[in-house]
Order: structure tokens, then sequence, then C-alpha cells
């Protein structure tokens, strides 16, 4: 069971948007630690999406966005494409832990 | 360009030590806020950070783990190394290093394609 909470899976249909959540306490998103999202294709390593809550690193669309308030974290992907399908994960600092946390993962799939 | 690479072995027995090592490119581990980590995946599983390593040699390490792992760098060579002692079936993952680029942040931009590491006698 994760710290961070995340929904298996979502799905959406060409064209459309698809949102994933990720909740956590006040150990971690709700301490004002950071939040980043990363996309994983099989067989491949995590892929770096959003960073600081909001923020898309050099040549990630602008398709894909982050937001954050109180202790959940959400990551929008609009204009939903067949190469998105992948695992989503969120990340973030827990306080108790003293170490870096990730989510269980999202499986998005587009219909 | 930023590069990782992990090498180590593929396959370890149950109780041996699991010694990984991380070769960059690309950037320093001298530069003030610059930052390794070890982040393991098992098959079909999220994610779990193992440790970090900083710039100025301060060491982190999940908790959970803590009395397992040791790492270490050799800044001169671009490399990182983690030792995991006592391996079990369970430890089986693909391990990943990835490169975290400052201070008071904890996202990692550029990752290793990772290596799996199956635990079997």
């Amino acid at each position: 069971q994760s710290v961070l909470a995340q929904p298996p899976s979502v799905s959406g249909a060409p064209g459309q948007r698809a949102t994933i959540s990720c909740t956590g306490s006040s150990s971690n998103i709700g301490a004002g630690y950071d939040v980043q999202w990363y996309q994983q294709l099989p067989g491949t390593a995590p892929r770096l999406l959003i960073y600081g809550n909001t923020n898309r690193p050099s040549g990630v669309p602008d398709r894909f966005s982050g937001s954050k308030s109180g202790t959940s974290a959400s990551l929008a992907i609009t204009g939903l494409q067949a190469d998105d399908e992948a695992d989503y994960y969120c990340q973030s600092h827990d306080r108790s832990l003293s170490g870096v946390i990730f989510g269980g993962g999202t499986k998005l799939t587009v219909l | 360009q930023v590069t990782l690479m992990e090498s180590g072995p593929a396959l370890v027995k149950p109780t041996e030590t699991l010694t990984l090592t991380c070769t960059f490119s690309g950037f320093s581990l001298t530069n003030n806020g610059m930052r390794v980590n070890w982040i393991r995946q098992p098959p079909g599983k999220a994610p779990e950070w193992l440790a970090r390593i900083d710039w100025d040699d301060d060491e982190f390490y999940n908790a959970s783990l803590r009395t397992r792992l040791a790492i270490s760098k050799d800044a001169s060579k671009n490399l990182v190394v983690l030792k995991m002692t006592n391996m079990d079936p369970g430890d089986t993952a693909t391990y990943f290093c990835a490169r975290s680029p400052y201070s008071n942040s904890f996202y990692s931009d550029y990752w290793g394609p990772g290596i799996l590491v199956t635990v079997s006698s």
C-alpha cells in the first residue's frame, strides 16, 4: 500500500481529457513538499513529466499539466493520443519517512 | 548531454551482497546541489526510492532498508556505487540510478535504462 494513493486505472477516448489523482497526507503533499509526475512506457525508465507541482521539463507537450491543492495533486492530459498509453506515477517527499515516496501508479488506457 | 548507466550482476543468490555501479556523464557530482539516487522497481509494481548521495557527501537512505544499504561516490570517475546486503528473492527488481539536479528538490530529471537483478538460488 503506497503512501501516495492513485487510482489503478483511468481511460479515455482519443482527443478527450484524462485526469489522474494523487492523494497524500499532512506528512508529505500537505506538508508543502512538491509533487512530480512520471510517465513510464513498458520496458523503459520513468520519464519526468511534471516537477515542482506544475512545471514541465523541456520537450514535454503542454497537453500535460499538473496541479496541487491541500494534500492532493492531479495530472491532466488533454487531447489524448494512443502513445499516451502508459503507467503514470506521482512522487513526493515524506517528512515522517524522511525519504522520497512514489504513488502506486495509474495505467492510462486510450480507448 | 546527460546520461547514466547502471551495471552489475543480473543474478545474485540469496544472502549475497549486491554491488551496483552507476556511471554517468554530462554533469559533475562536485557541482553544488547535484545528487544521484538509486531507485528500484519490482516487476509490475511501483518504483521504490532506495538511497541518495549528494555533492557534499551527505547520504540518505530508505528507512526500511537502511541497515542493508550503503551508497558511495567517486566524483573524479563520475560514478556512484550502491551495495545491498543479504539479498532475498523479494529484492528482485529493476534497479535505476537517477539524477536530481537541485538541492531542496526531489525530482529526478535523468534516469539510466535500469538493470534487472534477479535473486535466486
